[in-house]
């Protein structure tokens, strides 16, 4: 089953604008991770933020999390074309050491 | 860093025959491995749990006789799509992670087409 839904489905920026994706997720977490996926490829870990923490980054990558509104969102800053990919949040939705239930997804283009 | 493969990265083959995927663990040891699927455009649905030394445990809607996973040692487990056929053509991922609760990594994956 989804776990939860990420918004926008789709995002179409010019190279050095920011982008910024929403995940929302329906049950408690350990943590939420998220993941970058190029077409027909498989799956990159960008970040893991745990439930205790509200924000992380990693170079142009900032991660929030919010548990009382059970949401997190991805930001990329100064982004490039080589970033066009799908990004998917992914919680641990039940005990510790189980599988990560994945989110829709979100397919950004960023275009030169 | 945690890197996880899988054999083959494709795969066709005809309607009525068994194909087997190898997801092995390459440098550390992972009691247990999780096995997803991904239709085109769409994200990862998990199929099922795959547990070194016991069985899988798979998720709802998922057939166990069907999709036959063996996790026979701590680096390895297989997933056997059984007397394929063209629904069954996807992507399958495998996953690992190196203690609970910590970062899962994904192998490549393997795209079946069946005919």
């Amino acid at each position: 089953s989804q776990q939860g839904e990420e918004d926008p489905q789709a995002l179409s920026i010019q190279e050095g604008e920011n982008a910024t994706m929403n995940c929302s997720y329906k049950t408690s977490i350990n943590n939420l991770q998220w993941y970058r996926q190029n077409s027909g490829r498989g799956l990159v870990h960008l970040i893991l933020i745990r439930s205790n923490e509200r924000e992380k980054h990693s170079g142009r990558l900032r991660v929030t999390l919010d548990t009382s509104k059970k949401s997190s969102s991805l930001l990329i800053t100064a982004s490039r074309a080589a970033d066009t990919a799908s990004y998917f949040c992914a919680t641990d939705a039940r005990q510790a050491g189980t599988a990560l239930i994945f989110g829709k997804g979100t397919t950004l283009s960023v275009s030169s | 860093g945690a890197v996880v493969s899988q054999h083959p990265s494709r795969v066709i083959c005809k309607s009525g025959t068994s194909v087997k995927i190898e997801c092995r663990s390459l440098d550390f040891q992972a009691t247990t491995m999780f096995w997803y699927r991904q239709f085109p455009k769409k994200s990862l649905m998990l199929m099922a749990t795959s547990n070194e030394g016991s069985k899988a445990t798979y998720e709802q809607g998922v057939e166990k006789d069907k999709f036959l996973i063996n996790h026979a040692s701590l680096t390895l487990s297989t997933l056997t799509v059984t007397s394929a056929h063209p629904e069954d053509s996807s992507f399958y991922i495998c996953s690992a992670n190196r203690q609970i609760g910590e970062t899962q990594y994904f192998g490549p994956g393997t795209r079946l087409l069946v005919l």
